[in-house]
């Protein structure tokens, strides 16, 4: 199946400062990436869709300034945690479809970020 | 509003065979989804259904009755490895995937 590589696993950061999480599909074009935070014991919640070479598209709630989301090619969609606080320590998850699935909506997900800000 | 309800948690016995429910309500319907998520991990696609009726998939088995707004996940011949959180989502009509909490499910020997 397609894989999609999530970098770094784990990232601890001091509060104010940004991390930059890579989220690239290894073998296929991903025109479509989603990224999700989920907190502990939580379901996934969907912060913003990123079409390649277009604008990302923010979940109601998610500031877009605070996490930027460049899509620049069709295998590498980044998120960028500015000025992060604690609050922001969650676990960040990105997702992407190969377009081949079609409407059977199969995404292949990352391994996931782990953020602790401290 | 837009809700998926599926139990918060499930005990089972290894060998034996659970059944995971999940009831929506929302906006339109393009597909219902389940995912495995091991603790820590990303979730991996189980099953997708968008007609009524059972589609099964080795020990894994989904059903779908779209009149009833109702789902539900059969795992057959447990494994301890199957000890997972199980996700719900709908698809709706503006193709936007609406997640459920999840069903933490334990396995034991």
């Amino acid at each position: 199946g397609a894989v999609v590589s999530q970098h770094p696993s784990w990232v601890i950061c001091k509060s104010g400062t940004s991390v930059k999480i890579e989220c690239r599909s290894l073998d296929f074009q991903a025109t479509t990436m989603f990224w999700y935070r989920q907190f502990p014991k939580q379901s996934l919640m969907l912060m913003a869709t990123s079409n390649e070479g277009s604008k990302a598209t923010y979940e109601q709630g998610v500031e877009k300034d605070k996490f930027l989301i460049n899509h620049a090619s069709l295998t590498l969609s980044t998120l960028t945690v500015t000025s992060a606080h604690p609050e922001d320590s969650s676990f960040y998850i990105c997702s992407a479809t190969d377009g081949a699935s079609g409407d059977t909506g199969e995404l292949f997900f990352g391994e996931g970020s782990r953020l602790t800000v401290l | 509003g837009q809700n998926i309800d599926q139990p918060t948690e499930m005990t089972a016995t290894e060998g034996a065979i659970v059944q995971i429910n999940c009831t929506y309500q929302t906006s339109g319907f393009n597909g219902l989804f389940w995912y495995q998520q091991h603790a820590g991990e990303a979730p991996t696609f189980l099953s997708y259904n968008v007609l009524d009726g059972l589609e099964e998939k080795g020990r894994f088995s989904s059903f779908l009755s779209r009149s009833k707004g109702y789902s539900y996940l059969l795992l057959k011949e447990l494994q301890m490895k199957d000890s997972a959180s199980y996700l719900c989502a709908v698809m709706d009509s503006n193709y936007q995937l609406i997640w459920g909490a999840g069903t933490k499910l334990i396995i034991k020997p």
